[in-house]
């Protein structure tokens, strides 16, 4: 299994411009969802996802959208790029169990400009 | 609401000491699960440990141990005999059990830098 792959590892934009962050996951999790680390906050829940066609907001989402269009994928898209989104950015799923486990992908370091 | 504290934001020790993080956490639940994760300087997040609110016990893992005490609402980590490879940024996070668990967000606290000299 690979676990939990995004893409890409990094990426600069520049403000305005709009990009779609990938995430998968081969473990049928139900339970998808995306963080925010920013030095000295910790990571910051932006959006999440309890299965295929339901999202919600997390604690930071504006300015990001998602969509779960499969079990296995749950992008994160940026329409339009601004400097205060400059972050690392995982993705994270789970059973969706009381309590279970988080795994995290490798993490998208983003900058932009 | 939940909320997750780690008061130290950087903690540094000399090989072979002992040292303790600290993990505060507020939860109007009565149910809920703590979490430990590592962030080595690669970058990854590791998953070190889960503990259910009704489960007080205590829990060591070779040089690790984890201290639950619901009293105080805390989830202590220590390690004992630090080594350099212990150097990493430690986070605490809190899950509530929620209305059938179908939203149990993870929040997770600021993470504690620890830096092990040799």
């Amino acid at each position: 299994n690979a676990g939990v792959t995004q893409t890409p590892k990094f990426q600069v934009l520049k403000t305005g411009q709009s990009m779609t962050l990938q995430c998968a996951q081969d473990m049928n999790h139900e339970y998808m969802s995306w963080y925010r680390q920013d030095p000295g906050m910790g990571l910051r829940l932006i959006h999440y996802s309890v299965g295929a066609g339901i999202t919600d907001q997390g604690e930071v989402p504006n300015g990001y959208n998602v969509s779960r269009s499969t079990t296995e994928d749950f992008p994160l898209r940026l329409l339009s790029a601004a400097p205060s989104q400059t972050s690392v950015y995982f993705c994270a799923s789970r059973r969706q169990v009381q309590g279970g486990e988080q795994f995290f992908g490798p993490g998208t370091r983003l900058t932009v400009l | 609401a939940q909320k997750v504290t780690q008061a130290q934001t950087e903690i540094s020790v000399v090989e072979k000491e002992d040292v303790t993080l600290d993990c505060v956490y507020e939860t109007r639940d009565t149910t809920y699960y703590l979490f430990w994760y590592k962030q080595p300087p690669s970058g990854e997040l590791v998953f070190l440990i889960r503990r259910n609110s009704f489960d007080e016990q205590n829990e060591i893992s070779g040089r690790y141990s984890w201290n639950f005490q619901k009293s105080t609402s805390s989830f202590n980590f220590t390690i004992t005999a630090s080594q350099v490879v212990d150097s990493a940024v430690y986070f605490c996070a809190l899950s509530e059990a929620g209305y059938g668990g179908a939203t149990n967000k993870l929040i997770f606290g600021t993470g504690t830098l620890l830096a092990v000299q040799p």
